[in-house]
């Protein structure tokens, strides 16, 4: 059973700090690897994706990978109200995306 | 370009009814895949087609079904509706071959009452 793992949270951070999201997957053959925001009663959002070690960054995220490790991370950099939400980590090998259930963060003005 | 649209958005059946629901994809995007999110369960794969042929099917019930046309549009199939299948069915497309970056549509919100 391809799972992805999420700590449901709430995550909950001030204004201005840095969010870290975490993720880790269990099927060693995912290549790709994808982080989603839901806002509450919307769908979600493709944000970053990843596919080789190493940090990727995107205005003020960066994603991070460790394959050895089955290991995804997200990082957001000065957290804004508008960054609350749930973020969804998916992974993908061979087979349709396997989505986590999510980690939902606060971010406190 | 416009996104992944679905419809109807919203929706209240009966138990024991069908439910057919319709998603377009983005414009180019032959890959479309559907999705059904719970509270409870998360996201959790149906179905995924590619050029008219089911490509990729997940752990439900055969009273969950679907196709895809020719012009890529898709649509999925509830029949003998439960309680528990009230959620937000999603439709997603993609671009690539293999299907691994997706698009979602806005979602249909399914009540069974």
């Amino acid at each position: 059973q391809k799972e992805v793992e999420q700590n449901s949270g709430p995550l909950s951070v001030p204004e201005g700090a840095i969010a870290s999201l975490n993720c880790t997957y269990s099927d060693r053959v995912s290549q790709s690897f994808f982080w989603y925001r839901q806002y509450s009663g919307k769908s979600p959002e493709l944000i970053m994706s990843i596919y080789s070690n190493g940090d990727k960054e995107d205005g003020r995220f960066t994603a991070q990978l460790n394959k050895a490790s089955q290991y995804v991370s997200l990082l957001i950099r000065d957290s804004q109200p508008s960054d609350s939400a749930t973020y969804l980590c998916a992974a993908s090998g061979n087979t349709p995306l396997v989505f986590g259930k999510g980690t939902r963060l606060s971010v406190i003005a | 370009k416009a996104g992944v649209t679905q419809t109807p958005r919203y929706l209240i059946k009966t138990r024991g009814q069908q439910v057919t629901l319709s998603c377009s994809p983005i414009s180019g995007h032959r890959s479309v895949s559907w999705y059904q999110q719970t509270p409870g369960q998360g996201l959790q794969f149906l179905f995924e087609y590619f050029s008219e042929t089911q490509r990729n099917k997940g752990n439900f019930p055969g009273r969950f079904s679907g196709r895809q046309f020719s012009n890529s549009r898709s649509e999925m199939n509830v029949s003998t509706l439960e309680l528990g299948d009230s959620a937000l069915y999603l439709c997603a497309s993609s671009s690539d071959s293999a299907g691994n970056t997706i698009y979602f549509g806005e979602g249909s919100w399914l009540t069974v009452v």
